[in-house]
């Protein structure tokens, strides 16, 4: 299994709060990702990246900023959460754009509840 | 716009006996697809993928098959097995240049296979 760990593994705040999910690896992997699970819509790209300090937008990252100081470490603000954000957040990582395949391997998942 | 469609949110198949799990897409520029497989509070988990230069793809009982002039793909699972009941999303992937390993998922199909 790829290391992948993500914290923390549950948390609830309140609308309006600042709020940071952090994603740590231990593959040394280029590429990392961030997506949002809600029913009726699957997986979403909230964010992503392609190394330390270079990241760009997903389909969905209205609301959400990320940063990438380090290789292990990409990490997930919402600066004021809303009701709205409340969601599953899944942090991933692919090791290179081989042609031969973009797997990406998932971490365990956030529960996020903004009240 | 969802660029890929899981079209069927659950289905039911007797173990033993074949799960036949269907996607479609809708851009022409996709040309890697994925099958994940989620159970409750974990992550997504890489199951088989095909690229489009395929019309099959086989991994022990799981067979992915792609039509792309219907731009469709199907899993087959043979035979089906009690553990097999989970999330089973879709996701497609344009490999192109600018390559940036971003994935578009579906909405997922809840698989239960029933003893």
């Amino acid at each position: 299994d790829a290391g992948i760990t993500q914290s923390p593994r549950h948390k609830v705040t309140e609308t309006g709060t600042p709020v940071t999910l952090r994603c740590h690896q231990t593959e040394n992997h280029r590429y990392m990702y961030w997506y949002r699970q809600d029913p009726g819509h699957g997986l979403r790209l909230i964010h992503y990246s392609y190394g330390v300090k270079d990241t760009d937008k997903g389909e969905v990252s209205d609301g959400y900023s990320v940063s990438r100081s380090k290789t292990e470490d990409f990490l997930l603000t919402l600066e004021s959460a809303t009701s709205s954000q409340t969601s599953v957040y899944f942090c991933a990582i692919t090791s290179s754009l081989d042609p031969m395949g973009n797997e990406q391997f998932f971490g365990p998942g956030t529960r996020l509840t903004v009240l | 716009d969802q660029q890929v469609k899981q079209n069927s949110p659950s289905l039911s198949v007797q173990e033993g006996r074949i799960s036949i799990l269907n996607c479609d897409y809708t851009n022409s520029m996709f040309d890697y697809f994925l099958w994940y497989k989620k159970y409750p509070a974990e992550g997504p988990t890489f199951l088989i993928s095909i690229s489009s230069i395929k019309d099959k793809n086989e991994d022990g009982r799981f067979t992915v098959f792609l039509n792309k002039s219907a731009k469709h793909l199907s899993l087959h699972i043979v035979p089906s097995q009690p553990g097999d009941s989970a999330v089973y999303f879709c996701a497609a992937s344009a490999r192109g240049s600018g390559n940036t390993g971003k994935l578009i998922f579906g909405q997922g199909t809840t698989l239960q296979v029933k003893p």
